[in-house]
């Protein structure tokens, strides 16, 4: 069965602090990742996908197919950066994909 | 730009009874989508609507919920009769191309569903 696992529940660093947030996924082939955020009062948005390589808000987030998986860092924390994050694989089916599927979150804190 | 917007954002009703979810996509996004979340559970996947056409809908829990996207605008999902364990937030959202549907998808704010 296809699998997202977020080990963490929640994560609390401190701000300027290092933060990587992990996942790892359970799939054969070859999916297509994403990031999603959920910052309080404020609906669940995109925050990364992997095939664009862009970094968001400081965050990148680096494939690791031997190791299937699909950690999201950011070398500086900060207070803003407090949020749900989710990891969200989707499947590719010869060129259409799949849905999402979410992982169960991990709740990041940055103290001041 | 006008987001997902759903209706309503809270909904308490008892077992048994009937409730109607209703989600609004962005204009001109073809996908629409049926999430929700349980208590302590991930979100998981319900279906997925390609204009008026149900793409998937490997995810609806049992034959107690019926999605509609009438016309390829606006969804309905219709819990009848609810059940304790149907109570969670339901969420929408919605996203552009066909080819990879989920390029971004947009997100409404949820409808949180409470059965008592």
């Amino acid at each position: 069965a296809q699998r997202v696992t977020q080990p963490e529940k929640l994560l609390s660093v401190f701000k300027g602090a290092p933060v990587e947030l992990k996942c790892n996924y359970s799939y054969s082939g070859s999916p297509e990742l994403f990031w999603y955020v959920q910052y309080s009062r404020q609906r669940l948005q995109l925050l990364l996908r992997h095939i664009s390589r862009e970094s968001i808000k400081g965050f990148t987030a680096d494939l690791n197919k031997g190791e299937t998986s699909f950690h999201l860092k950011k070398p500086f924390a900060q207070e803003e950066d407090s949020a749900m994050y989710y990891c969200a694989p989707a499947m590719n089916y010869g060129g259409s994909q799949g849905n999402l599927i979410f992982g169960k979150g991990t709740k990041l804190s940055v103290k001041p | 730009e006008a987001g997902v917007t759903q209706f309503p954002s809270h909904s308490v009703i008892e077992k048994g009874q009937t409730v109607t979810l209703r989600c609004d996509p962005i204009s001109g996004h073809d996908n629409l989508y049926w999430y929700r979340r349980v208590m302590g559970k991930e979100i998981k996947f319900l279906l997925h609507f390609v204009k008026e056409s149900k793409q998937d809908e490997s995810g609806m829990p049992n034959n107690r919920f019926l999605a509609e996207r009438t016309g390829g605008t606006y969804s309905t999902l219709k819990v009848q009769p609810a059940e304790l364990e149907d109570s969670g937030v339901y969420f929408c959202a919605s996203s552009q191309g066909a080819r990879r549907p989920n390029e971004k998808l947009f997100f409404g704010s949820g409808t949180q569903l409470s059965v008592l």
